[in-house]
C-alpha cells in the first residue's frame, strides 16, 4: 500500500520568501512522486514528476522537489513566491509512474502575502 | 483530443435522482481514472480502467456508484439515488499504460451539488 503525508494544511509565506511543502510518502515499492497545482475553481495542473531518474526534480513556474529516499520525503521548494504562487499543492504518489492509480496527499493552501 | 474533457461542468441535481457524469480521456490513453474532492479536502480515488482488464472499484464509496468504459474511450460515472454528501467536484485523469512514460493528465471535473 501506498500512502502520502502534507505536513500543514495551510502554509503562509511573504512575497519573495521561500516556499516549502512538505511531502512524506510511505511505499513498498519504488515510488513515482508528483506534485500538482489547483488554482481556485480549476483543475489540477502538473508541477512536477519524480520518476526514478535524478533526485532533485525540476519543474514549471520556479518550483523543485528533492527525492530523499533516507527520509522518504519529496519536499517542494521554490526560492522566492509570487502572488500568483497562491493556490491549492497536492503531493501524490503511484507504484509505477503511470497506469496505476495515484494516491494523493489531503494538500496544503498556500497563501502568499505582501 | 488536445485534453480529458469532462461533461457537464455543473450539475446539480435534487435528493435522490439519478445523474450520470462523462469523461473523454486523451485519445491513445490507456488508463482513466475518476477522483472525487469534497469541498476543502484531498483527491479521493474511486475508480480505475486499464485497458481491458477489470477496472479497479476499489474505492467506490457505496453501490449506489457504478461506471462503464468502451474499450479505451469515453467512461461515464453513474450515481443513482443521489445523497447530499454526493456533492463534490468528479475529476476524471488518463494517462498512458504500463511502461509508455508520460504522466496523468486531469480534466477540469464536474461540480456536482445535490440538493
Amino acid at each position: 500500500a501506498q500512502s502520502v503525508t502534507q505536513l500543514g494544511s495551510h502554509v503562509s509565506v511573504s512575497e519573495g520568501a521561500l516556499v516549502l511543502l512538505r511531502c512524506n510518502y510511505s511505499s513498498s515499492v519504488p515510488p513515482y512522486l508528483f506534485w500538482y497545482v489547483q488554482y481556485p475553481n480549476q483543475g489540477l495542473q502538473l508541477l512536477l514528476k519524480y520518476t526514478s531518474a535524478a533526485t532533485l526534480v525540476k519543474g514549471i513556474n520556479g518550483f523543485e522537489a528533492e527525492f530523499k529516499k533516507s527520509e522518504t520525503s519529496f519536499h517542494l521548494t521554490k526560492p522566492s513566491a509570487h502572488m500568483s504562487d497562491a493556490a491549492e499543492y497536492f503531493c501524490a504518489v503511484s507504484r509505477t509512474g503511470t497506469a496505476s492509480k495515484l494516491t494523493f496527499g489531503t494538500g496544503t493552501r498556500l497563501q502568499v502575502t505582501l | 483530443g488536445a485534453g480529458v474533457s469532462q461533461s457537464p461542468s455543473n450539475k446539480v441535481t435534487e435528493k435522490g435522482k439519478d445523474v450520470e457524469l462523462r469523461c473523454d480521456p486523451i485519445s491513445g490513453h490507456t488508463a482513466l481514472y475518476w477522483y472525487r474532492q469534497r469541498l476543502g479536502q484531498g483527491l479521493e480515488f474511486l475508480i480505475y480502467f486499464q485497458g481491458n482488464s477489470a477496472p479497479d472499484k476499489s474505492g467506490l464509496p457505496s453501490d449506489r456508484f457504478s461506471a462503464e468504459r468502451t474499450g479505451e474511450s469515453v467512461s461515464t460515472l453513474t450515481i443513482q439515488r443521489t445523497q447530499q454528501e454526493d456533492s463534490a467536484v468528479y475529476l476524471c485523469a488518463s494517462s498512458l499504460g504500463i511502461g509508455q512514460g508520460g504522466g496523468y493528465t486531469f480534466g477540469s471535473g464536474t461540480r456536482l451539488t445535490v440538493v
